[in-house]
């Protein structure tokens, strides 16, 4: 059964700094993977998806790599601002049911 | 991008009452739609798959009687949760994907409802 795990589970850095969020999934047979971004009480907005062939996705000061072998993904996010505190949350769709399975999210906080 | 528009966005409703929610595709046909809930501070959980014109499929767990599934036409698919509890206050969220696209392409998704059962 596949599981996707996100750490870390929240994360607070000064504004201006590069960072990354981690994605682990438990079975390398998926479609794709997808990046979202939540912000408290509404819906998700779709940041940057892989297709299972590809390696990375580039979208402004968005960078997010997938190696699928090692059931791994990053989301880096460069110069971070005030506006990009928010949930994370990483999901693969499963190469066996077709489904998306999320990840818990990462909380993320820029302070100014 | 498609859109996808759910309503309401937030409904309070009684204890034992019946709470309908609906998911539209606005520009495009879907065959296909998905309804997950998320609990506070977890993540998105599948309930079912909805495909239009016949029986959703409900992922194990989920009680079919409870949470009514409709989706009978190619733009809209609706969840009607029965007799609500406050175990059922939730964040309802549905996803669409275009018909005749491949599995691997992108679902879109709702703005999502919060539900308050008192």
């Amino acid at each position: 059964k596949q599981e996707v795990t996100q750490i870390p589970a929240a994360l607070s850095v000064p504004e201006g700094e590069n960072l990354v969020l981690n994605c682990s999934f438990t079975d390398s047979a998926i479609y794709n993977l997808q990046w979202f971004r939540q912000d408290p009480g509404k819906g998700l907005t779709s940041l940057l998806l892989i297709q299972s062939s590809q390696r990375e996705q580039t979208s402004g000061r968005l960078n997010a790599s997938l190696d699928k072998s090692s059931g791994r993904s990053t989301l880096y996010i460069a110069a971070s601002q005030p506006g990009d505190s928010a949930t994370y949350l990483c999901a693969v769709k499963d190469g066996n049911t077709g489904k998306l399975i999320f990840g818990q999210g990462t909380t993320l906080q820029v302070k100014p | 991008g498609a859109v996808v528009s759910q309503h309401p966005s937030r409904v309070i409703c009684k204890s034992g009452t019946s709470v309908k929610i609906e998911c539209r595709s606005l520009d495009f046909q879907a065959t296909t739609m998905f309804w997950y809930r998320q609990f506070p501070k977890q993540s998105l959980m599948l309930m079912a798959t909805s495909n239009e014109g016949s029986k959703a499929t409900y992922e194990q767990g989920v009680e079919k009687d409870k949470f009514l599934i409709n989706h009978a036409s190619l733009t809209l698919s609706t969840l009607t949760v029965t007799s609500a509890h406050p175990e059922d206050s939730s964040f309802y969220i549905c996803s669409a994907r275009e018909t005749g696209t491949l599995i691997r392409t992108e679902a879109f998704f709702g703005q999502g409802t919060r539900l308050t059962v008192v």
